[in-house]
């Protein structure tokens, strides 16, 4: 079945780095988006990042723009999230989520465009706590 | 703006009809799509694209969207549909990227 698969989270100090991995089995990774949501304790969800299927285009939320990066290899099915300069309020549970979409055309080679559709499949979390 | 904007619950008696709306700019151009979030679980989507059901979540469970206000509508309201309700949409310029609403609570009792 579907699943993703998180994992990397843990303790970091302010200012101090963390990478997230998130693996991917029983869809074909390379052609659908992939997203990174985090929730804050007691909070709501905030979209953090988005990339799409080829890894080409990305978009990030102006909270992390700058700090954080996005990135996957469609030879291992499995999406990463680089957090950098890390802040107290970065502390939350970590999610990846699968895109619903689709690439203009069937083969979805590199460089087509693709149609994004909401967050269809979501990991169970992992999370990451910034403190001194 | 590209701000979403949920009650922050919504209480239903079981078997009764819950609606959670969700308001923002967004909407009127962009489809809206609802989670679910039982406590310790991860998000579930129920709705996608304003009203489509994904497969294998109930009958009961639907969503409707117009101008800038969406609609997420659980009939028959079971004890088991307690939970955090998020709408969801995107900047179609991306400028501000992919946006949530702040989550509705919805209590059955």
């Amino acid at each position: 079945q579907v699943e993703l698969v998180e994992s990397g989270g843990g303790v970091a100090q302010p200012g101090g780095s963390l990478r997230l991995s998130c693996v991917a089995s029983g869809f074909i990774f390379r052609t659908y988006g992939m997203y990174w949501v985090r929730q804050a304790p007691g909070k709501g969800l905030e979209w953090m990042a988005v990339v799409s299927h080829d890894g080409h285009n990305k978009y990030y939320a102006d909270s992390v723009s700058g700090r954080f990066t996005v990135s996957r290899d469609n030879s291992k099915n499995t999406l990463y999230l680089q957090m950098d300069s890390l802040r107290v309020g970065d502390t939350a549970v970590y999610f990846c989520a699968k895109d619903g979409g689709y690439c203009s055309s069937v083969t979805c080679p590199i460089g087509d465009h693709y149609y994004y559709s909401g967050m269809d499949v979501w990991g169970q979390g992992a999370t990451v706590t910034v403190s001194s | 703006s590209y701000e979403l904007t949920q009650p922050p619950s919504v209480s239903v008696s079981p078997g009764q009809t819950a609606r959670i709306t969700c308001s923002g700019d967004a909407l009127s151009k962009e489809y809206v799509y609802w989670y679910q979030e039982k406590t310790g679980q991860a998000p579930v989507m129920v709705i996608k694209k304003d009203s489509e059901r994904p497969s294998g979540i109930p009958e009961r469970f639907f969503g409707s969207s117009s101008g800038t206000r969406a609609t997420l509508i659980i009939s028959r309201a079971q004890a088991e549909d307690e939970a955090d309700y998020y709408c969801q949409s995107v900047d179609s310029s991306r400028s501000h990227g992919w946006v949530f609403g702040g989550g509705t609570k919805l209590t059955v009792l």
